[in-house]
């Protein structure tokens, strides 16, 4: 079965730094992918960035890259130059497999406080 | 485009009653699904469907129905609320599953409370 596991319930970071949110994932499907959403005090969910399990490199988007180490079977997330506006929760996703691949399954997330 | 929608934003109910959450979106999305989140979990999905007439149970689907007659529209039917289903419930579309790099689109959430 498909698990993610992000083992950091919080964290902080001061502003204009770079914070790396860990995620680890398990999975028996051989082609895959990796996503990240943020959810802000508002509520909503943002998608960030999408790491595919044969992409030649770590994807990138903006201030948001991924650390993808497919033999460790981890895909962190790097904000850089982080900002007020990154405080927020952040999920780790992966598809389900066989039966469920028309789901996605999520971490149980990370807060992420940025200090002034 | 509006996007995906949900209405109400937030909902209380007494054990027992029932109601409908309703979800649309105007993309022409096929997949539609909806989650949970509670609190120290990921969201979970209660249902899906690939389309109109068609639709599947998640991994949570106890205490909830839907149906999808239309491309635009997923309602999810609470049919006698218990407290357990006090949560915060996304809605969510993409072009294709979300096996491949299809983007879901989530809706802003509905807050229920059951007392």
């Amino acid at each position: 079965a498909q698990k993610i596991t992000q083992t950091q319930p919080g964290m902080f970071v001061q502003e204009k730094e770079a914070v790396t949110l860990d995620c680890t994932y398990d999975t028996s499907d051989p082609s895959y992918g990796l996503f990240w959403y943020k959810q802000p005090s508002s509520g909503e969910m943002i998608f960030l960035i999408y790491q595919g399990s044969y992409d030649q490199q770590n994807a990138t988007e903006g201030r948001y890259s991924l650390n993808f180490q497919k033999a460790r079977k981890s895909a962190n997330l790097v904000i850089s130059a982080s900002q007020l506006g990154d405080s927020a929760m952040y999920f780790c996703a992966i598809p389900g497999v066989g039966g469920a691949t028309n789901k996605l399954i999520f971490g149980t997330g990370t807060l992420l406080a940025v200090q002034p | 485009n509006a996007g995906v929608t949900q209405t109400p934003k937030f909902q209380v109910l007494k054990t027992g009653q029932s109601m409908t959450l309703q979800c649309a979106q105007d993309m022409n999305h096929e997949y539609m699904s909806w989650y949970r989140q509670d609190p120290g979990m990921g969201l979970r999905l209660i249902h899906y469907s690939v389309g109109a007439g068609i639709t599947d149970q998640g991994e949570v689907p106890n205490g909830y129905n839907v149906s999808r007659s239309t491309t635009e529209d997923f309602p999810l039917r609470l049919l006698s609320a218990a407290p357990s289903q006090t949560s915060v419930y996304f809605c969510a579309s993409s072009i294709g599953p979300p096996n491949t790099y299809n983007e879901q689109f989530f809706g802003p959430g509905t807050r229920l409370t059951v007392l």
